[in-house]
């Protein structure tokens, strides 16, 4: 069975322009989360989808990221226009459901630089 | 609101030793405990959970935690390291009654098993 997919893997770009990140979760997993991890710490939720409903955005910087999870499979992370604070990495994870004790499945990760 | 500590940045032992990797947790009702473990350049992997039950659950690679509500710890242990152990391992926690969907993780604790 294929994990959490993820692309691309690594980012560079200047600070001011735009980046995205595309994510796969697993088949039949309904739960998907998006998390930001800097170095040195771990992962913090930026934004969770039931399906296609985004039911927990609240530390997503809505000025410059936005998502989307249009058909409530795959699901893209946008930043415009990208800082430098904004280098990290780009996790996301996907579960068979938020509530109950399941539990999260990550893909690699997108490292991102801002120069 | 719900928190989680990892009190030790970094534990070292010897192969072949025992080891413990330490969690606390806040929450306002009974927890939900995960442990997971990430390896250099990859996303994070899931070892073991406590929702309910027998307050020692056992998970991948032969580790195990214990739950302790008296303490409000969920610490990791093996009994016997090995080097193929080395990696950063977070703790996170999930508050069922008022963030069903939420989970919290600590910044990681980075385990070195040495030959």
């Amino acid at each position: 069975e294929a994990g959490v997919v993820q692309s691309p893997r690594y980012k560079i770009i200047e600070k001011k322009q735009p980046v995205a990140f595309w994510c796969n979760p697993i088949s039949g997993h309904n739960t998907l989360y998006w998390y930001r991890q800097n170095l040195g710490q771990g992962p913090e939720l930026l934004i969770r989808y039931e399906n296609e409903e985004a039911v927990d955005d609240s530390q997503l910087p809505k000025d410059r990221f936005s998502a989307e999870r249009l058909k409530g499979v795959d699901s893209t992370l946008k930043i415009q226009p990208a800082e430098l604070g904004d280098s990290a990495v780009y996790l996301c994870a996907s579960s068979l459901g938020a509530a109950g004790g399941n539990e999260q499945f990550f893909g690699p990760g997108t490292r991102l630089t801002v120069l | 609101a719900q928190s989680v500590a990892q009190p030790e940045d970094q534990v070292n032992v010897a192969e072949g030793n025992p080891l413990t990797v330490k969690c606390t947790y806040s929450v306002s009702g009974n927890p939900y405990l995960f442990w997971y473990v990430q390896y250099p350049n990859r996303g994070l992997q899931f070892l073991l959970k406590y929702i309910t039950g027998d307050n020692l659950v056992k998970g991948s690679y032969g580790f195990e935690a214990e739950f302790n509500k008296s303490q409000t710890s969920f610490h990791l242990k093996k009994p016997s390291a090995l080097v193929s152990d080395s990696a950063l391992y977070f703790c996170a926690v999930r508050d069922p009654d008022t963030n069903a969907g939420k989970s919290t993780f600590g910044d990681g604790t980075t385990l070195t098993v040495k030959p």
